[in-house]
């Protein structure tokens, strides 16, 4: 079984410029999260999906911040415009539903200079 | 709010050794709890999941408990070794009207010394 699938790997962006991520869950999971992972600390979680439908959003700093997941599978995170504070790992996780085991990626290590 | 702590930050231990990693949350009211282990510059592996219901989980070498009452959990590692350096981190998951929250702890850096 496939698991869940991020693009890039890593991405070195000047502030003020925007950059884009992309994941792709396990198939047939429902649930989709994004979290960011600040060196040194727990994952804090951005932004949580149910299918293509937003559930939580209340970290999600909206004024640069925004995501989507069309067709409830795929799923992008955009910052617009970046911040040296918004350095940090990416993560997406999926699972079956909100109360199910979540699955991880393998992260995007975004640095802003 | 729920808070998870994981406490030392970090711990260095000989090979061989048996160790407990711990976490604490401040909500009895959880869903589940969740241990991960993340390598340097990767993502999140899960290693276990323990329902409310259940008291503990084991996979190979690793053993997790949970006594919700007391807002704890162990990670139990039998002899451990040099390839189990990794962060391991537990998460908490609650549940918020119809939908559920998993919360993390900032993780415990373990270095198993050869």
């Amino acid at each position: 079984e496939a698991g869940v699938a991020q693009s890039p790997r890593y991405k070195i962006i000047e502030k003020r410029q925007s950059v884009a991520f992309w994941c792709n869950p396990i198939s047939g999971h429902a649930t989709l999260y994004w979290y960011q992972q600040i060196l040194g600390q727990g994952p804090k979680l951005l932004i949580q999906f149910q299918n293509n439908g937003v559930v939580d959003d209340s970290q999600l700093p909206k004024d640069r911040f925004s995501a989507e997941r069309l067709k409830g599978v795929d799923s992008t995170l955009k910052i617009q415009p970046a911040k040296l504070e918004d350095s940090a790992v990416y993560l997406c996780a999926s699972s079956l539903s909100w109360m199910a085991e979540a699955f991880f990626g393998q992260g995007t290590r975004l640095t802003v200079v | 709010k729920q808070e998870v702590t994981q406490i030392p930050a970090a711990l260095s231990v000989p090979e061989g050794e048996n160790l407990v990693l711990n976490c604490s949350f401040t909500d009895s009211a959880i869903y589940n709890l969740q241990w991960f282990r993340q390598d340097p510059g990767k993502g999140l592996t899960s290693l276990l999941l323990i329902q409310s219901s259940q008291r503990e989980q084991t996979s190979g070498r690793l053993n997790a408990s949970l006594d919700k009452s007391s807002g704890r959990s162990t990670l139990y590692i039998a002899a451990s070794q040099p390839g189990d350096s990794a962060t391991y981190l537990c998460a908490v998951r609650r549940v918020e009207g119809a939908n559920s929250k998993l919360t993390f702890g900032k993780g415990i850096t373990l270095s198993v010394r050869p």
